[in-house]
């Protein structure tokens, strides 16, 4: 158990509707990530916040938004679906700041927009 | 930006025998870091080892060791005596700076590797 726990596990939508997707990072870390991992486009890095403040941003649509909250958790929010971005959305997390630190993931949910 | 290579999409090895995963990878940054991450079928992203672009020794961790070549711009992973239990996918990742810290990491597209009894 990594300590990152990520809610819901499996979440099944319509397209165009939206969702969001809920992480509670380890605790003491002050940085989060959010990770896509689809089988067309591999695992790709969407967005960083650290201690509530975004931090650096990857590939991310700009129908996908992320929030870090006062307690540290993170929502990553998810609009106007499509079929493609079916995916497993991971969320990891870190002490922040060096490069060498270790990211924790959690199980990650599973997408599914039919 | 940052590039990682992996060029062997599967791998079948014999119980035992000792594994190299290859991993390339391209990036303008001076200091970076590079990580090996395992996902079992089960899904989750399992930290294996780190080498960062400073260090002058290559990184062990029990059975995983990484080949850091840096003037070839490489990081392989070799793992010594396989197991079942080591049939997975296997990322090759880096991570660099960016404005506000260190950034995320920029993955490979994996080896699955298959342990054969």
């Amino acid at each position: 158990d990594s300590g990152v726990t990520q809610t819901p596990k499996h979440l099944i939508t319509a397209t165009g509707q939206r969702v969001t997707l809920r992480c509670s990072p380890r605790s003491g870390d002050l940085s989060v990530y959010w990770y896509q991992q689809s089988l067309d486009q591999g695992l790709q890095f969407l967005i960083q916040y650290y201690n509530g403040e975004e931090r650096a941003k990857g590939n991310i649509l700009e129908r996908f938004s992320a929030q870090q909250f006062p307690d540290l958790h993170s929502e990553l929010n998810l609009s106007s679906l499509e079929l493609g971005d079916s995916a497993l959305y991971f969320c990891a997390s870190n002490l922040g700041g060096g490069l060498g630190t270790e990211a924790f993931f959690g199980q990650g949910t599973r997408l599914t927009v039919v | 930006a940052q590039k990682i290579t992996q060029t062997q999409p599967g791998m079948f090895v014999q119980e035992k025998e000792a594994v190299t995963l290859d991993c390339t990878y391209d990036t303008s940054d001076q200091s970076y870091g590079l990580f090996w991450y395992k996902q079992p079928s089960s899904g989750e992203m399992i930290f294996l080892i780190y080498q960062g672009s400073y260090d002058e020794q290559n990184a062990t961790e029990g059975r995983y060791s990484l080949n850091f070549q840096k003037a070839r711009k490489s990081a392989n992973l070799v793992i010594s005596a396989s197991q079942l239990g080591d049939s997975a996918m296997y990322f090759c990742a880096m991570r660099g700076y960016s404005g506000g810290g260190a950034d995320g990491l920029t993955f490979g597209k994996g080896t699955h590797l298959i342990i054969q009894p």
